[in-house]
């Protein structure tokens, strides 16, 4: 596509759900990104991915978040038993090689009641 | 832990006036990135600068890099009520370490 696509644009959850948002990056970007912006924060780094694999997770707060991206392309952030704090906009990026040059999507708004 | 400060967090700036943004960063880094936010709405790429001394400029808007003070200015000249936006800039470590730390952010705001 034209963009980095992601769905759903909002979702409301209860605490202990979960949750899965997925993102699709522009064709033939290899590297995708995920950060987690609260109101009034700049984006938090979370997880970037070069192809497959994920080559920095240092930045998913614990294990009940989980990205994958099993081809190279589309990817989900899984989050397990969804607590209020988790409550946020969640964004996708992707880029070609190169410079850092980041093309994000809308982002996807948690919200967890 | 890398870390990223920008200041003023908030700006609120006549029509017509010129202003700067200022980034400053904790690491040795020749890669800094400025982004536009508006409101509710994703984030846009505006300048990259990849070496000591670069300076991006596109319409009102000018941005330098200085890697041996670890600092960054956005400038803003003769401000548009179009510009009212967030601000970011955002480092990394350089190629192999390509994890984008973002700054807080400035809240700029025109008035007429």
């Amino acid at each position: 596509g034209a963009g980095v696509s992601q769905t759903p644009s909002n979702k409301v959850t209860e605490k202990g759900k979960y949750v899965e948002l997925r993102c699709d990056p522009i064709s033939g970007h290899t590297a995708l990104y995920w950060y987690r912006q609260s109101l009034g924060q700049g984006p938090e780094f979370l997880i970037y991915f070069q192809g497959t694999g994920a080559a920095d997770d240092s930045g998913l707060p614990n294990d009940r978040f989980f990205a994958v991206r099993p081809e190279g392309s589309v990817s989900t952030l899984k989050i397990q038993r969804t607590e209020r704090g988790d409550s946020a906009v969640y964004l996708c990026a992707s880029r070609s090689g190169g410079a850092n040059v980041l093309t994000f999507g809308a982002g996807s708004r948690l919200t967890v009641l | 832990e890398l870390k990223v400060e920008q200041n003023p967090l908030f700006l609120s700036m006549q029509e017509g006036k010129n202003y700067t943004i200022y980034c400053d960063y904790s690491t040795t880094s020749d890669r800094l990135y400025w982004y536009r936010q508006d409101p509710g709405k994703s984030l846009e790429s505006l300048f990259v600068l990849l070496s000591n001394g670069a300076v991006k400029q596109e319409g009102r808007l000018m941005a330098s890099l200085d890697t041996k003070a670890r600092l960054s200015t956005l400038h803003i000249t003769a401000a548009v009520h179009d510009l009212s936006a967030t601000y970011f800039c955002a480092v990394d470590k350089g190629f192999g370490n390509e994890k984008l730390t973002f700054g807080t952010g400035t809240r700029l705001t025109i008035i007429p």
